[in-house]
């Protein structure tokens, strides 16, 4: 299975701030990358797939970069509703596995 | 707008068999070419893929909980289900269903449904 390892675990940040969060897999995974975005006892919300696609109607100023193993989302600007748990997920193949989390506080 | 909603017994008593279902709205889930998927999140800890069916109705299972798992189809009610045998008190989660496109990123989500195992 590849493992996908993020870092930091958590961290606390200011409004404006820009933040980074990374995520490296065990093995290449070319750009099947994913991040989601989750808040308390709702389910996570995709923000970002195949690496740097941002999905249509999320806020421009978060970001995805990097292929092969290492990989960012960033958030340029941080807002107040940002905080959140944040997950990165593979889909180069099955079984798919997901990040531990980093959870942003502002 | 593609709707999902997990239903089922909230609890299960350990070695019995947690079954849910996931019901589809706004689409159906015989078209297009889509992984219907579970996947599970215990309290305060990661996410966890279960598995998938896919619209052609073959099925790919986590390693991890191969032999416990089966996840089947009813096109008729537009719904997918989780059937997980042999449950213990590691199987207690909150359990989505969720919708993959061919590059097995999550789209849509159900709200989730908490399980827990206890006699």
């Amino acid at each position: 299975d590849i493992q996908m390892t993020q870092s930091p675990s958590s961290l606390s940040a200011s409004v404006g701030d820009r933040v980074t969060i990374t995520c490296r897999a065990s093995q290449s995974i070319s750009s099947s990358l994913n991040w989601y975005q989750q808040k308390p006892g709702k389910a996570p919300k995709l923000l970002i797939y195949a690496a740097s696609s941002l999905l249509s109607g999320v806020p421009s100023r978060f970001s995805g970069s990097g292929s092969g193993a290492d990989f960012a989302l960033t958030i340029s600007s941080l807002q107040p509703e940002d905080c959140a748990t944040y997950y990165c997920q593979h889909s180069y193949t099955p079984p798919i596995t997901f990040g531990q989390g980093t959870r942003l506080e502002i | 707008q593609v709707q999902l909603q997990e239903s089922g017994p909230g609890l299960v008593k350990p070695s019995q068999t947690l079954s849910l279902t996931c019901t589809v709205s706004g689409g159906s889930i015989s078209s297009g070419t889509y992984y219907w998927s579970w996947i599970r999140q215990p309290a305060g800890k990661g996410l966890e893929w279960i598995g998938h069916i896919y619209t052609s109705g073959s099925t790919y299972f986590n390693p991890s909980l191969k032999g416990r798992l089966t996840i089947s189809v009813d096109t008729s009610k537009n719904q997918f289900s989780l059937n997980l045998r042999s449950v213990t008190a590691a199987d207690t989660a909150v359990y989505y269903c969720a919708r993959a496109g061919l590059t097995h990123n999550f789209d849509y989500w159900g709200q989730g449904t908490l399980v827990t195992v206890s006699s």
